[in-house]
């Protein structure tokens, strides 16, 4: 299994420009999350969805679209990219098991707005 | 859901125990105490999670206080690849995929 895996590594934007970051898993998870991190800070969720079909906000949604069309793919779309959404994104998915409460993240998308 | 106090930064050198020290006062009882970890910029990586009782697996030991407010991660022999940030999370079981991080613990292993 390849685990959790995000596309690009890197990614440099313009001010107002839209990009898509991918988000792959080949586990079966149910359950698939965005999150954001600031240097120096903790994650922030962004959005979440616990199936195909079915996404919700987290505690930092503005700016950001999610759909969930497959159970293997969750992207995470910047409508019109800001220098404050420069950050590192973190995707996860986790089985949705009580007997298997983990969440297992990909490496991470590094991106710079300018 | 309940918030967590974690020490900044803590020192351990290499060979010996490292205990992570975690305060959960206001938890429910139908919180769980989760840890995970990030070294360097990597994504986190889960390291165990309990409800009551004190659990143990390959990576590390959790000791939770039997009013749960307060819990312990134990690396039992610390090593340098243990270099990390700790995150001590409480949380109710939702499937795991809501997780609020906090600033955690800086670990430093020391030869």
């Amino acid at each position: 299994n390849a685990g959790v895996t995000q596309t690009p590594k890197f990614q440099v934007l313009k001010t107002g420009q839209s990009m898509t970051l991918q988000c792959a898993q080949d586990m079966n998870h149910e359950y698939m999350s965005w999150y954001r991190q600031d240097p120096g800070m903790g994650l922030r969720l962004i959005h979440y969805s616990v199936g195909a079909g079915i996404t919700d906000q987290g505690e930092v949604p503005n700016g950001y679209n999610v759909s969930r069309s497959t159970t293997e793919d969750f992207p995470l779309r910047l409508l019109s990219a800001a220098p404050s959404q420069t950050s590192v994104y973190f995707c996860a998915s986790s089985p949705g098991d009580r007997d298997q409460e983990t969440q297992y993240f990909g490496p991470g998308t590094r991106l710079l707005v300018l | 859901d309940a918030k967590t106090t974690q020490p900044p930064s803590m020192d351990c050198a290499e060979g010996r125990a490292a205990n992570l020290p975690c305060n959960h006062s206001t938890i429910s009882g139908n919180e769980y105490v989760y840890w995970y970890r990030q070294i360097h910029s990597q994504g986190p990586q889960y390291i165990i999670h309990g409800l009551k009782n004190n659990e143990t697996n390959e990576m590390a030991s959790l000791i939770i206080t039997e009013d749960r407010k307060s819990s312990t991660l134990i690396l039992p022999h610390a090593t340098l690849r243990d270099t990390a940030v700790y995150y001590c999370i409480v949380d109710r079981f939702q499937g795991a995929q809501k997780l609020v991080f906090g600033q955690g613990t800086r670990l430093t292993i020391n030869p």
